[in-house]
């Protein structure tokens, strides 16, 4: 399963609203995790089961979809939500991550 | 507190054989689905393997199937990779990763280590 992720770079102010996407090659149900990662260090399991916020985040970060369009949205960016966002499905049992989006301060 | 220390991560030649291992704490090894995710220098993420928690099953990325092997040593808290006919495009940071269940791969990766680099160059 080809996992593609939209865009590969978003520039959005602090305080602004964040979208990204993520869309798998066939229907994954909601068998989808967000990860996020910083430089230097090691990604973070942000949301699974396609809407299900991990421990430590905050509810600014939500996740929607299913089948094989999904979306992530930071309503309002903080200057510790820069960095690198991966999706990963886990519907087949290779499992598969899509490409990332670096979010960046514009 | 759950914890991975992935360690043998060193430069190697080209058609060179490396194991890397990854110890665990802070929690009930045996129950659990462990994997390897590697992150070539300034790349995305890529699943490589993963194993159950019985090591009753086990999988493999195309990239690197017939050339890795995963297992774990569940007495010792431990998962391994044996990595054979290494090349250049096995450089990369190899994390060790918990999955969420103990079948199959266990899913998503709650827990991850900080990664041991293996850089393949002659």
């Amino acid at each position: 399963i080809v996992m593609t992720q939209s865009p590969d770079t978003l520039s959005v102010s602090p305080g602004e609203r964040a979208t990204l996407s993520c869309r798998a090659s066939q229907s994954i149900s909601t068998n989808l995790a967000w990860y996020q990662q910083k430089p230097g260090q090691a990604p973070r399991l942000l949301i699974y089961g396609a809407s299900t916020r991990a421990t430590g985040f905050p509810a600014r970060f939500s996740g929607s979809g299913s089948g094989t369009e999904f979306t992530l949205t930071i309503s309002s960016l903080q200057s510790e939500d820069f960095a690198v966002y991966y999706c990963q499905q886990y519907n087949d049992w290779l499992y598969t991550f899509g490409q990332g989006t670096k979010l960046e301060i514009k | 507190e759950v914890q991975l220390l992935e360690s043998g991560g060193v430069l190697i030649q080209p058609r060179g054989s490396l194991r890397l291992s990854c110890a665990a704490s802070g929690f009930t090894f045996s129950s659990y689905a462990m994997n390897w995710v590697r992150q070539a220098p300034g790349k995305g993420l890529e699943w490589v393997s993963a194993i159950s928690g019985g090591s009753t099953a086990s999988y493999y990325a195309d990239s690197v199937k017939g050339r890795f092997t995963i297992s774990r040593d569940n007495s010792k808290n431990t998962l391994y990779l044996q990595m054979n006919s290494l090349g250049a495009e096995d450089t990369a940071v190899y994390h060790c990763a918990r999955g969420w269940i103990a079948a199959a791969g266990g899913g998503f990766f709650e827990h991850w280590g900080q990664g041991t680099l293996v850089t393949v160059s002659s």
